[in-house]
C-alpha cells in the first residue's frame, strides 16, 4: 500500500538558518511521482516541485533544494536561509502511474515557523 | 482564470442542511479532483473526474456526498444532510491531461465547511 510520513509535525527555526522537512514515501509501484506542495495560512495549496521515480537527481531552485534517495525511500526538501515567507504547512505527496489510483497520497505536513 | 477558484471559501451548515460547493478548474485542464482536508491532517481523495466523466468515485466516504462536473468545466461538489464529522476544508485541484497519476495538479483555497 502506499503511504507518505512526515514524522516532523513541527519545526521552528530562527529567520536564516538552514531546515531540512523530511519526507519518506512506500510504494510497489515502479514508476512514481512525488511532490512538495506549501500551504500557507490562505489555505491553498501551491506545487513546488515534482519528481519522476527514475530521475535521482537532486534539484535546487533558488532557496530551496531537493534530495531525492530511492534507496531510502527519502524526498527531503531544504530551504536555505530561511524567510519568516517561508512559515507555512509543507505537504510531501506521492503518485502512482502504474496502479490505476488517480489521486495523490498526502503525509500529514509539517508545520514550520520562522521566527524572525 | 489564472488559477483555480471555489466558492464559498467560507461556509457555516447546520446539521442536517444540504450544501453546495463550487470549482472552477483552471480553463482548459482535463482533470478534476476533490479532497476533502481535516484539521491538522493531509488532503484526502474524494473523487475524480476527466472531463464530464467521473471516473473515480472511491474516497467520497457515504452516499451523501455527490459530484458532478456537466459540461468538463465547473464542478459542484453536494453534501446532504451534513453531519458534523463532514466539518473540513474541501480542496478542488485540476491538471491539464487526462492521465492524473503523471500530471501536476494545481489547487484552488478551499471551502471550509462548519457544521454546527
Amino acid at each position: 500500500a502506499q503511504k507518505v510520513t512526515q514524522a516532523q509535525t513541527e519545526i521552528s527555526v530562527v529567520e536564516k538558518e538552514d531546515v531540512t522537512l523530511d519526507c519518506v514515501y512506500e510504494t510497489r509501484d515502479t514508476t512514481y511521482y512525488l511532490f512538495w506542495y506549501k500551504q500557507p495560512p490562505s489555505g491553498e495549496l501551491v506545487f513546488l516541485i515534482r519528481r519522476n521515480s527514475f530521475d535521482e537527481q537532486n534539484e535546487i531552485s533558488g532557496r530551496y533544494s531537493w534530495n531525492f534517495q530511492k534507496s531510502t525511500s527519502s524526498f527531503n526538501f531544504t530551504i536555505t536561509a530561511s524567510q519568516v515567507v517561508d512559515s507555512a504547512v509543507y505537504f510531501c505527496a506521492l503518485s502512482e502511474a502504474l496502479t490505476g489510483a488517480n489521486n495523490l497520497f498526502f503525509g500529514t505536513g509539517t508545520r514550520l515557523t520562522v521566527i524572525p | 482564470g489564472a488559477g483555480v477558484s471555489q466558492s464559498p471559501r467560507y461556509k457555516v451548515a447546520k446539521r442536517g442542511q444540504d450544501v453546495a460547493l463550487r470549482c472552477d478548474p483552471i480553463s482548459g485542464h482535463v482533470s478534476l479532483f476533490w479532497y476533502q482536508q481535516a484539521l491538522g491532517q493531509g488532503p484526502e481523495f474524494l473523487t475524480y473526474f476527466q472531463n464530464e466523466a467521473q471516473l473515480d468515485k472511491s474516497g467520497l466516504p457515504s452516499d451523501r456526498f455527490f459530484a458532478e462536473r456537466p459540461e468538463g468545466s465547473v464542478s459542484t461538489l453536494k453534501i446532504q444532510r451534513t453531519q458534523q464529522e463532514d466539518s473540513a476544508v474541501y480542496l478542488c485541484a485540476s491538471s491539464l491531461n487526462g492521465r492524473s497519476s503523471t500530471d501536476t495538479q494545481y489547487f484552488g483555497p478551499g471551502t471550509r465547511l462548519t457544521v454546527l
